[in-house]
Formats: structure tokens, sequence, C-alpha cells
């Protein structure tokens, strides 16, 4: 079994200032860990991804996020926040290898205030 | 590259009427396509699991007389919402998984919202 929780459903931050969202995960096994941005009305998109290699993730548009298998956590950073950060940000949890189903976090909506 | 593109974007139908909802991966092969829907402010729920060439894996509570899924291809799956009702009205939005080279990853669409009127 899987989870994920993310534990913030709205996180404010002023622009210029930094970015943290956090997620913990639960699995039986070795997960592989995944953040997605939506912007409103749109599909997701793809940050970045943990698949048992390095710890520490780099994603597009300035992102990163470090796995922590001793706090089960995978929470994402970002130095300085833009205002096109501004969107929903979903973790994602799936057993590594072969085709699983994955498993959503509620989401956390990221407000950047100018 | 790992673009998944839907069709429509937007379909506004009247109750009753069935409406399909395209999706494709343009450049790259998916043995493997998901279906999920998002009410407003919420997370994905996902509906079903298509798979090429068999029939798909419904989760539980999703009607699968409801919502007809076809995976014809490597590179398009169908969701058809069958006589549609006002609480259809959804975001719906699928995603594929690549045959090879980027393992568990999935790819989203677009997403295509549905108003059942």
């Amino acid at each position: 079994a899987q989870s994920v929780t993310q534990l913030d459903s709205h996180v404010s931050v002023s622009e210029g200032t930094p970015v943290l969202l956090r997620c913990n995960y639960s699995s039986s096994y070795s997960p592989s860990l995944f953040w997605y941005v939506q912007h409103p009305n749109k599909g997701l998109q793809l940050l970045l991804k943990y698949t048992s290699a390095a710890t520490l993730v780099k994603g597009i548009n300035g992102f990163e996020a470090e796995f922590k298998k001793s706090e089960t956590s995978f929470h994402l950073t970002k130095p300085s926040a833009h205002m096109s950060d501004a969107a929903e940000y979903f973790c994602v949890v799936s057993l590594s290898g072969g085709y699983q189903k994955v498993t959503f976090g509620t989401g956390t909506k990221l407000q950047v205030i100018p | 590259g790992a673009v998944v593109s839907q069709h429509p974007s937007w379909v506004i139908c009247k109750s009753g009427t069935s409406v399909k909802i395209e999706c494709r991966s343009l450049d790259f092969q998916a043995t493997t396509m998901f279906w999920y829907r998002q009410f407003p402010k919420q997370s994905l729920m996902l509906m079903a699991t298509s798979n090429e060439g068999s029939k798909a894996t419904y989760e539980q509570g999703v009607e699968k007389d409801k919502f007809l899924i076809n995976h014809a291809s490597l590179t398009l799956s169908t969701l058809t919402v069958t006589s549609a009702h006002p609480e259809d009205s959804s975001f719906y939005i699928c995603s594929a998984r690549p045959l090879t080279g980027r393992g568990e990853t999935q790819y989203f669409g677009p997403g295509t919202r549905l108003l059942v009127l």
C-alpha cells in the first residue's frame, strides 16, 4: 500500500522569497516520487522525479526536492518565488519498477504575493 | 518530447447524450494510459487504467458501462461518457506511460472540461 500526504493545502509567499511545499509518503517498497504542477484550467506538468538515483533532485523552473528516507519526506523547494509559480502542486508516489498505479496527494495551492 | 494531447479541450452537451474524449501520445508509444477525473479544487481521482489491446481496469465506484474506455493503439485511448448527466460535469485528464525509456513517469494531457446541461 502507498499513500502521500501534502501537509499544507495553501501556501502563501512573497515574490523573491523561498518556497517550501511539504510532502510525506508511505510505501511498503522503494517508491518513485514525483512533483507535478497544474496551472488553472490546465493539465499537469512534471516538475521533477525521484527514482532511486540521487536523493537531491533538480527539476524545471528552479525547483528541487530532496528524498529523505528516514523522514519519509520529499519536500519541494525553490530559492526565490516568481509570480508565474502561482499554481497547484501535487506530490505523487508510485512503487518503483513495473507498471504501478500512482497515488496523488491532495495538492497545495501556492500563492505568490507581489 | 513526451507530449500528450486531448481532444476536445472543452465540450458542452445536453443531458442524455454521449461524449467521446480522445487521448493521444504524440511522440511516444504508451502501453498504459490512465483516465482521471478532477472536481473543482480537488486532487485527481483515478477512474481507470487502460492497457492497449485489453479491457480497462476500473477503480472501485466507477461505472464501467457509464465510462467506456477503448485503448485501440499504442498512441490512442478514448473515454466515452455515455448518457451524460449534469453530475458528470468535470475536468477529465488522461495520462500516458511510455513503453520504454522513461520508467514509471506519467505524462499528462491538458485535460477536457465537460459541462452537461
